[in-house]
């Protein structure tokens, strides 16, 4: 699996979107990039994926560039429960569902 | 549904004891794991099973068996506990469907071994 190099920390200031960069130049082809949050050493929890293509869901966007070798987690209004460790995780194609974990980016909202 | 469920939530052994961490999924799923997390760190894989049967090591599987006898439960052993095993253990559970999914995380066990 591609390696993935992100910030150890980052501030955002309650009420606004938090972007969380991720740099993964060495993906490959049929690599997803998967986001995962950690909150106070609870168990890891699922944000978002994607392949190539910018995706939406209920609790973020994904952005990933045309090259694909980075891509940008934006929770789009920061509330203070948002408060976590974000890992982003490059995993190889389906079938293989090993997940290989960073330290991750520590994203601390100030209100 | 409960989801990925955990026992114990907290255990404190002494060197040289065994015992076994218990992980439970009821959503029906192929893929079960074991992650350790130690102080600072992310998880690492200890070991991982794609069905009832089949189990197979991950990036620190030494100290540690498992076990598949069903899809729903995918217990982690410790054999002879050491101080280097003190950490929190989380068991996660994906479906197989083919395409990417989503891993369920349980709430973890926090063990100590003095």
């Amino acid at each position: 699996d591609a390696k993935t190099t992100q910030p150890p920390s980052m501030d955002c200031a309650e009420g606004r979107a938090a972007n969380l960069p991720c740099n993964h130049s060495t993906i490959s082809g049929n690599e997803y990039v998967y986001w995962y949050r950690q909150i106070h050493s609870q168990g890891p929890q699922y944000i978002i994926h994607g392949l190539k293509n910018n995706e939406t869901n209920e609790m973020a966007s994904l952005i990933i560039t045309e090259d694909r070798k980075s891509s940008t987690l934006i929770l789009p209004h920061a509330t203070l429960r948002d408060t976590a460790v974000y890992y982003c995780i490059v995993r190889s194609n389906f079938g293989n569902e090993k997940l290989t974990f960073g330290t991750g980016t520590r994203l601390t909202i100030i209100p | 549904n409960a989801g990925v469920t955990q026992t114990p939530k907290f255990q404190v052994l002494k060197t040289g004891q065994s015992m076994t961490l218990q992980c439970a999924q009821d959503m029906n799923h192929e893929y079960m794991s074991w992650y350790r997390q130690d102080p600072g760190m992310g998880l690492r894989l200890i070991h991982y099973s794609v069905g009832a049967g089949i189990t197979d090591q991950g990036e620190v599987p030494n100290g540690y068996n498992v076990s598949r006898s069903t899809t729903e439960d995918f217990p982690l052993r410790l054999l002879s506990a050491a101080p280097s095993q003190t950490s929190v253990y989380f068991c996660a559970s994906s479906p197989l469907a083919g395409r990417p999914s989503e891993q369920f995380f349980g709430p973890g066990t926090r063990l100590t071994v003095l």
